[in-house]
């Protein structure tokens, strides 16, 4: 299958400081991308879905302020965690999908600890 | 819109049997996908099998096979032999053709422990 980049796997910041997750595609043109947060011996939650070159769209209680999502090109989107405080501590992975494709192929996740 | 139903916190079998675990699904949309990932402990999710709604015959990939009922919305996993290295969580996911460029809407997931 394709194989979608994610990074850093795992990330220990300050209360107040921020991070940026990358996602890439590096075999195919993902025109979208999606963002999902994990908490833990939970499923996965959407928090927003980005087309190439367009304002993300985020589901409802997610803070766009705070979780920025930018996806310039076709290979990269990145998530952007502002002021981070301790609840933001969680799961974060991203999934991308080529146009019309079926499958979704997701990165391998980054593990965000807030202290 | 999509709704998952994974009914089975926890699975427990022996190794080299098999499992089945369940996933009932709802949805408006005439034509849709349904996927089931596996997650180990390092957090990665991955692909194991596809069912497409107009599919006649249930998908099948090496020791996966999904029990497809239409009628019934419910698209089970059947994972036959099992080995220790399939203790993960399972998750059963679909996603529908009719509304765009939709995401995936997961199960809260099974976990599945295998047995020496």
């Amino acid at each position: 299958g394709a194989v979608v980049s994610q990074h850093p796997s795992r990330v220990i910041c300050k209360s107040g400081t921020s991070v940026k997750i990358e996602c890439r595609s590096l075999d195919f043109q993902a025109t979208t991308m999606f963002w999902y947060r994990q908490f833990p011996k939970q499923s996965l939650m959407l928090m927003a879905t980005s087309n190439e070159g367009s304002k993300a769209t985020y589901e409802q209680g997610v803070e766009k302020d705070k979780f920025l999502i930018n996806h310039a090109s076709l290979t990269l989107s990145t998530l952007t965690v502002t002021s981070a405080h301790p609840e933001d501590s969680s799961f974060y992975i991203c999934s991308a999908r080529a146009q019309g494709a079926t499958e979704a192929f997701f990165g391998q996740g980054t593990r965000l600890t807030v202290v | 819109a999509q709704k998952i139903t994974q009914t089975q916190p926890g699975m427990f079998v022996q190794e080299k049997e098999a499992v089945t675990l369940d996933c009932t699904y709802d949805t408006s949309d005439p034509s849709y996908g349904l996927f089931w990932y596996k997650q180990p402990s390092s957090g990665e999710m991955i692909f194991l099998i596809y069912q497409g709604s107009y599919d006649q015959q249930n998908a099948t990939e090496g020791r996966y096979s999904l029990n497809f009922q239409k009628a019934r919305k419910s698209a089970n996993l059947v994972i036959s032999a099992s080995q220790l290295g399939d203790s993960a969580m399972y998750f059963c996911a679909m996603r529908g053709w009719n509304s765009g460029n939709t995401p995936l809407v997961f199960g809260k997931g099974t976990r599945l422990s295998v047995i020496a």
